[in-house]
């Protein structure tokens, strides 16, 4: 199964950069990474996606190296409303059928102070 | 688009009870998962419904049950309800296999206290 490893919490100030890195070094060919936001008493949203190398949208980054085995959440110049718990995501495919299944890590608590 | 929908926000019961959980996805999203998300467990995996049919049960007992009607609406069930079970349920939806690897869209779930 493709598991993934987060920090447990992170602190931040506003204003500044936060990088969230995962592991995931049982990764498939055919999965990708996907992060997740979520705030507390509400479901999880989707922030970004990716499978190699950089992707950026309008709220964060995701760093992906060669190799696939980890990638890098980044949040640019967070707010206090960034205050909030991050999940880092792959697929699985090991599942009758080959159909995915995402599974959900611990996540990592992500605090901003003033 | 009106996003997922999941009925009651809130849901009181007792031990021994049984309890059921309603989920309308996105307009157009054929597949509908469940989650139950606990304090000290995180988000679990309770099951995966597509096209009426289930493809995909994550480690629960049978107590707890799933079904998705032909217009993708999907409700679950807890049968003889345990302290335990407290929990906050929350329903995703996404378009179905064949997507690449599935974006999630999560309703924002129903809170579940068994007294």
């Amino acid at each position: 199964l493709a598991k993934t490893t987060q920090p447990i919490s992170m602190d931040s100030y506003e204003g500044q950069e936060v990088n969230i890195t995962c592991s995931h070094n049982n990764i498939a060919t055919n999965d990708y990474i996907t992060w997740y936001q979520q705030f507390p008493s509400q479901g999880p949203r989707f922030i970004i996606q990716g499978y190699k190398t950089k992707v950026t949208n309008e709220v964060a980054s995701l760093f992906i190296p060669a190799d696939r085995k980890s990638s890098t959440l980044s949040l640019p110049r967070v707010s206090l409303s960034d205050t909030a718990v991050y999940y880092c995501l792959v697929g699985d495919p090991l599942f009758s059928g080959g159909y995915n299944k995402l599974i959900f890590g611990a996540g990592t608590r992500l605090a901003v102070h003033p | 688009k009106a996003g997922v929908t999941q009925t009651p926000r809130y849901l009181i019961k007792t031990r021994g009870q049984q309890v059921t959980l309603s989920c309308s996805p996105i307009s157009g999203h054929r597949s509908v998962s469940w989650y139950q998300q606990t304090p000290g467990q995180g988000l679990q995996f309770l099951f995966e419904y597509f096209s009426e049919t289930q493809r995909n049960k994550g480690n629960f007992p049978g107590r707890f049950s799933g079904r998705q009607f032909s217009n993708s609406r999907s409700e679950m069930n807890v049968s003889t309800l345990e302290l335990g079970d407290s929990a906050l349920y929350l329903c995703a939806s996404s378009l179905g296999p064949g997507q690449g690897n599935e974006k999630l869209f999560f309703g924002s779930g129903t809170q579940l206290s068994v007294l």
